[in-house]
């Protein structure tokens, strides 16, 4: 199985700041990496995938990098909604893998 | 916009078969271009993928559940279902239903259902 690392598991931080979360593979899984967002309560929802294409809907604030092992995730400008846990996972092999998520909290 | 929506028993008594049904509304569950994921996340806790089918019945498991994991399509229902079975309270958790599109696994999800795993 190929495993998902990120960091942090958690941050805090303040509306307007930049945010940038980390995730590691195992292995290189080229760009078939997916971020996604989860609010308490609800399901996640796509933000970016392969790497750095965003999901329609998404706000520009949102933007994906990375290919191989090493990819991010930057939020430029964060905003009140953005509060919530993300979640990457890799779409190169089965099992289908996520990473154990980072919570960002306001500070 | 396609909308999924789970169902079943909310309450499984353990060694017995947990069974949830996905139910696709908003278009066709009969394309070749997708295919349809059942995914789990005990409170507090990770995603974990269970698994998928495609409406030509082709299925793939994760491997740490496979012996105890059915995934089923009703292409005449729109609906596909998940049945896991011998259940003990490692198995409760919220379960969600999803669509996938090549590499775009889940672009696509349920709300979530919870199933508590107790007697």
């Amino acid at each position: 199985d190929i495993q998902m690392t990120q960091s942090p598991s958690s941050l805090s931080a303040s509306v307007g700041d930049r945010v940038t979360i980390t995730c590691r593979a195992s292995q290189s899984i080229s760009s078939y990496l997916n971020w996604y967002q989860q609010k308490p309560g609800k399901a996640p929802k796509l933000l970016i995938y392969l790497a750095s294409s965003l999901q329609s809907g998404v706000p520009s604030t949102f933007s994906g990098s990375g290919s191989g092992t090493d990819f991010t995730l930057t939020i430029t400008s964060l905003q009140p909604e953005d509060f919530a846990t993300y979640y990457c996972q890799q779409s190169f092999s089965t099992p289908l893998t996520f990473g154990g998520g980072t919570k960002v909290e306001i500070k | 916009q396609v909308q999924l929506q789970e169902s079943g028993p909310g309450l499984v008594k353990p060694s017995q078969t947990l069974s949830l049904t996905c139910t696709v509304s908003g278009g066709s569950i009969n394309s070749s271009s997708y295919y349809w994921s059942w995914i789990r996340q005990p409170a507090g806790k990770g995603l974990e993928w269970i698994g998928r089918i495609y409406t030509s019945g082709s299925t793939n498991y994760n491997p740490s559940l496979k012996s105890r994991v059915t995934i089923s399509v009703d292409t005449s229902k729109n609906q596909f279902s998940l049945k896991l079975s011998s259940v003990t309270a490692a198995d409760t958790a919220v379960y969600y239903c999803s669509r996938g599109l090549g590499t775009v696994n889940f672009d696509f999800w349920g709300q979530g259902t919870l199933v508590t795993v107790s007697s």
